[in-house]
């Protein structure tokens, strides 16, 4: 059965500080979702990592995959209030593109003037 | 194209009651989901349709759950004799096999009292 697992689950970090999440999972996966979560508000699809190596940036959010290791990181750079919110990743374990995805926990990211 | 549709936003009932949930996806979207997410959870995947066909369902959806989608288009998702345990955000995404995301509704929130 595939796990994901997320940490930390909370993260209370100052504005213009960097931290990074980590995302590891327990089988063979190609592809990795990062999510993200306002409270009260649905999920907006951040990153979409297909192959190992693969890394993503969008603004002050950069994503990476290690399919070697099953890891993929959300790295934070020079954070801002308004990157506040619940950070999800999903793993899809189908063999294709059947977004049958496994989430983890989340890491609740706060980010305090 | 005004994202996933989701209705009711939110439903309270008793237990032992029957409820329905609504979704209506992206436009020519041929792929839908549903999503089952608790309180400090992430979202945890119950069934999808490819067009009108019900393609797979979760192991965690038991016999009181049905999801149907009748011309392909929006999808409903029964709950039979609700437990206080159904009580969670049901989230409906959809996609088609182009794309490398899946896009998510509001949910519907379900208290089971």
């Amino acid at each position: 059965e595939l796990k994901v697992e997320q940490n930390p689950l909370f993260l209370s970090m100052q504005e213009g500080k960097n931290y990074t999440i980590y995302c590891n999972y327990s089988t063979t996966s190609d592809r990795l979702y990062w999510y993200r979560q306002d409270p009260g508000k649905s999920l907006e699809s951040l990153f979409v990592l297909l192959s190992n190596g693969a890394v993503k940036q969008e603004g002050r959010l950069m994503a990476s995959l290690d399919t070697k290791a099953r890891l993929s990181t959300l790295h934070i750079t020079a954070a801002v209030h308004d990157l506040s919110a619940t950070y999800f990743c999903a793993v899809d374990n189908s063999g294709g593109s059947n977004y049958k995805l496994t989430f983890g926990k989340g890491t609740l990211l706060t980010v305090n003037p | 194209d005004t994202g996933v549709s989701q209705d009711p936003r939110h439903k309270i009932t008793k237990r032992g009651q029957n409820v329905t949930f609504r979704c209506d996806p992206i436009s020519e979207h041929n792929r839908l989901y549903w999503y089952r997410q608790t309180l400090g959870q992430g979202p945890e995947f119950l069934t999808y349709f490819q067009n009108e066909a019900q393609l797979e369902k979760s192991r965690l959806l038991s016999d009181r759950f049905s999801a149907e989608r009748p011309k392909g288009s929006f999808s409903t998702l029964e709950i039979q004799r609700t437990e206080q345990g159904d009580s969670a955000m049901y989230l409906c995404a959809s996609t088609t096999g182009a794309l490398d995301k899946l896009f998510f509704g509001s949910g519907t929130q379900l208290s089971v009292l």
